[in-house]
């Protein structure tokens, strides 16, 4: 059974940089026909897509976080990372790993698998 | 760029059926496939139907989902309601064209 952990700091500085790390259990991240991505869920709101990377190594952002996410793989440790840069209260939020399968080569279907999530709290 | 748009809340009773609409604001609907997911307080969401109708192994033949061109919506039907069912639901799609993720701002479903 897969699974997905993420861990980092639970409390981050006003224009710090935020590091989440998404370790995956139970199966290989470089296995094809699989994107890797973050989603984030502020208190009280809905969900919103961060950020994707195929298993080739292709990334994907959200264009509203793009100038500030990095999203990278290190498939000797099987993980996958986030990086948001500059941060600010608004980037408080559950921040949740989850991995979207794919049939048919460039349409990903649903995100299967999914970690518990960690609260992210950007505060001085 | 599109987005997806729910109702905030719907509620209804329990044995009855409830339908939550996901709308697209451009583009066609079916030209990408709709997922929906079901997410109870203090969890992850979990898929409860995918690519439009497909339900995953484990979800009761009590979802289903369906996809109508001439509203551009997407539709979660939930018959037989059970307490159980009262949570968070969210659709979300795929912009091939624009390649991103898109969730519609989630229907809390209140079963009373």
């Amino acid at each position: 059974q897969l699974q997905l952990q993420e861990s980092g700091p639970g409390l981050v500085k006003p224009s710090e940089t935020l590091s989440l790390t998404c370790t995956v259990s139970g199966g290989s991240i470089s296995s094809s026909s699989y994107y890797w991505g973050w989603i984030r869920q502020p208190p009280g709101k809905g969900l919103e897509w961060i950020g994707s990377i195929y298993y080739s190594g292709s990334t994907y952002y959200n264009p509203s976080l793009k100038s500030r996410v990095t999203i990278s793989v290190d498939t000797s440790k099987n993980q996958f990372s986030l990086k948001l840069s500059s941060v600010t209260a608004a980037d408080t939020a559950v921040y949740y790993c989850a991995r979207a399968r794919e049939e048919i080569v460039g349409a990903p279907l649903d995100f299967d698998y999914w970690g518990q999530g960690t609260l992210v709290t950007v505060s001085s | 760029n599109f987005m997806l748009t729910q109702p905030h809340s719907v509620s209804e009773s329990p044995g009855k059926t409830v339908t939550i609409s996901c709308t697209r604001s451009s583009g066609s609907i079916a030209s990408n496939y709709v997922q929906w997911y079901q997410q109870r307080p203090g969890s992850a969401p979990t898929t409860v139907i995918y690519e439009d109708n497909q339900r995953p192994s484990g979800v009761p033949d009590r979802f289903s989902g369906s996809i109508d061109s001439s509203s551009n919506s997407a539709s979660l039907t939930i018959s037989g309601l059970k307490t159980e069912d009262e949570a968070d639901y969210y659709c979300q799609s795929y912009d091939s064209s624009n390649p991103r993720w898109v969730f519609g701002g989630g229907t809390k479903l209140t079963v009373l």
